[in-house]
């Protein structure tokens, strides 16, 4: 059985700070890793892709991934009380089906 | 440019019913994949489907079934509904890049939540 691990938090942080949001997989031949973002109510938005090990950045965020120890993170700098949300880890299957094994999600909430 | 459209967005039925949930991908986009969402079990692959053809399924029984037409539209199917069944349904479409492999990049709609009384 495949699966994404995350702890499901919540994990308050103050507004400015840096927020590091944690997944492991117990899949190694995993290739293709993603962060979805989701608000309460409304559905998974795509925030981050990673495919190579080390370090991705786009805006405030940045993916790091590390395939040897099959852990994937995602760090939002500057935390914003928008940003509040849950975090969803998700790893591809493989095979090129688009089929998504989703972690729990880790509630993030920030504060003013 | 539209985004994923799912319909309807909420409905209720009852044990035993059938129900038939639509998705109109983003425009270009030939995959459609579906997802269960439920507070105990996550977000959970039921199908994907590329070209009219379903190419993948997830652990779902047989009365979970799909299709999709050559307009890139899918609809799902849910026959002889269980209480179980309750949950948000997500559609979400991408890309297929040159080569065959799908970049794994999903574009969630709105959902449609069923709710089995």
């Amino acid at each position: 059985q495949k699966e994404v691990e995350q702890n499901s938090g919540p994990l308050s942080v103050p507004e400015g700070a840096i927020a590091s949001l944690n997944c492991t997989y117990s899949d190694r031949v995993s290739q293709s890793f993603f962060w979805y973002r989701q608000y309460s109510g409304k559905s998974p938005e795509l925030i981050m892709s990673i495919y190579s090990n080390g370090d991705k950045e786009d805006g405030r965020f940045t993916a790091q991934l590390n395939k040897a120890s099959q852990y994937v993170s995602l760090l939002i700098r500057d935390s914003q009380p928008s940003d509040s949300a849950t975090y969803l880890c998700a790893v591809d299957e493989g095979g090129g089906y688009n089929k998504l094994i989703f972690g729990a999600g880790t509630r993030l909430a920030v504060h003013p | 440019k539209a985004g994923v459209t799912q319909t309807p967005r909420y409905l209720i039925k009852t044990r035993g019913q059938q129900v038939t949930l639509s998705c109109s991908p983003i425009s270009g986009h030939r995959s459609v994949s579906w997802y269960q969402q439920t507070p105990g079990q996550g977000l959970q692959f039921l199908f994907e489907y590329f070209s009219e053809t379903q190419r993948n399924k997830g652990n779902f029984p047989g009365r979970f079934s799909g299709r999709q037409f050559s307009n890139s539209r899918s609809e799902m199917n849910v026959s002889t509904l269980e209480l179980g069944d309750s949950a948000l349904y997500l559609c979400a479409s991408s890309l297929r890049l040159a080569g065959g492999l799908n970049t794994g990049e999903l574009f969630f709609g709105e959902g449609s939540r069923l709710t089995v009384l």
